[in-house]
């Protein structure tokens, strides 16, 4: 199985601030990530597929990179509302995994 | 427009089969640009998935729970299902039905709402 490793496990920050989240796979994946933001008491919701592809409707400031094992979630302009848990996922090979996720706190 | 509704039993006795149904509107869940599948977070926890159907045919499950979980479709409701038989505790969790990506997905990913299953006597 692909290990999906998520650093770092928490995060505190304040709005205005850029963070960057890291997702690392134990072995090639090439750009088959997935990023979901997930606010408590609610379903995950897709930020950023295929690596660095942005959801429609997600604001711009949201980015991702990477290919390979390495891949990157930047949030540029931190708002209240980012404010929440972010999940890596693969889906270049059953079965499919999860990183940990990411809080981010104020 | 896309939604997955997973309506779910709330209580489910030890050792029993957990039941859980999803009913897609929206989409096909027949097609090939995508993996229906099926996640569950325990209180507190991470994401884990459970396991996937694609094309209505082909299952695939995660390691861990392989011995106990079937997914299965239903194409004339579009609906995808899964058992998890021998319950406990452990198995106390937020279950979501998702369309996942696969390799080559022209689209995006979608949860449904999620529901809670507590296994409790």
């Amino acid at each position: 199985d692909v290990q999906m490793t998520q650093s770092p496990s928490s995060l505190s920050a304040s709005v205005g601030d850029r963070v960057t989240i890291t997702c690392r796979a134990s072995q090639d994946i090439k750009y088959y990530l997935a990023w979901f933001q997930q606010r408590p008491g609610k379903a995950p919701k897709s930020l950023i597929y295929a690596a660095s592809t942005l959801e429609s409707g997600v604001p711009s400031r949201f980015s991702g990179s990477g290919s390979g094992t390495d891949f990157t979630l930047t949030i540029n302009s931190l708002q209240p509302e980012d404010f929440a848990t972010y999940f890596c996922q693969q889906y270049n090979f059953y079965p499919y995994t999860f990183g940990q996720g990411t809080k981010l706190e104020i | 427009q896309l939604q997955l509704q997973e309506p779910g039993p709330g209580l489910v006795q030890p050792s029993e089969t957990l039941s859980l149904t999803c009913t897609v509107s929206g989409d096909s869940i027949s097609s090939t640009d995508y993996s229906w599948a099926w996640i569950r977070q325990p209180p507190g926890k991470g994401l884990e998935w459970i396991g996937s159907i694609y094309k209505s045919v082909s299952s695939y499950y995660t390691t861990s729970l392989r011995s106990r979980v079937t997914i299965s479709a239903d194409t004339s409701k579009n609906q995808f299902s899964l058992k998890l038989t021998s319950v406990t505790a452990a198995d106390t969790a937020v279950y979501y039905c998702a369309r996942l990506l696969v390799v080559g997905s022209r689209g995006s990913p979608y949860w449904g709402q999620g529901t809670l299953v507590t296994v409790s006597s």
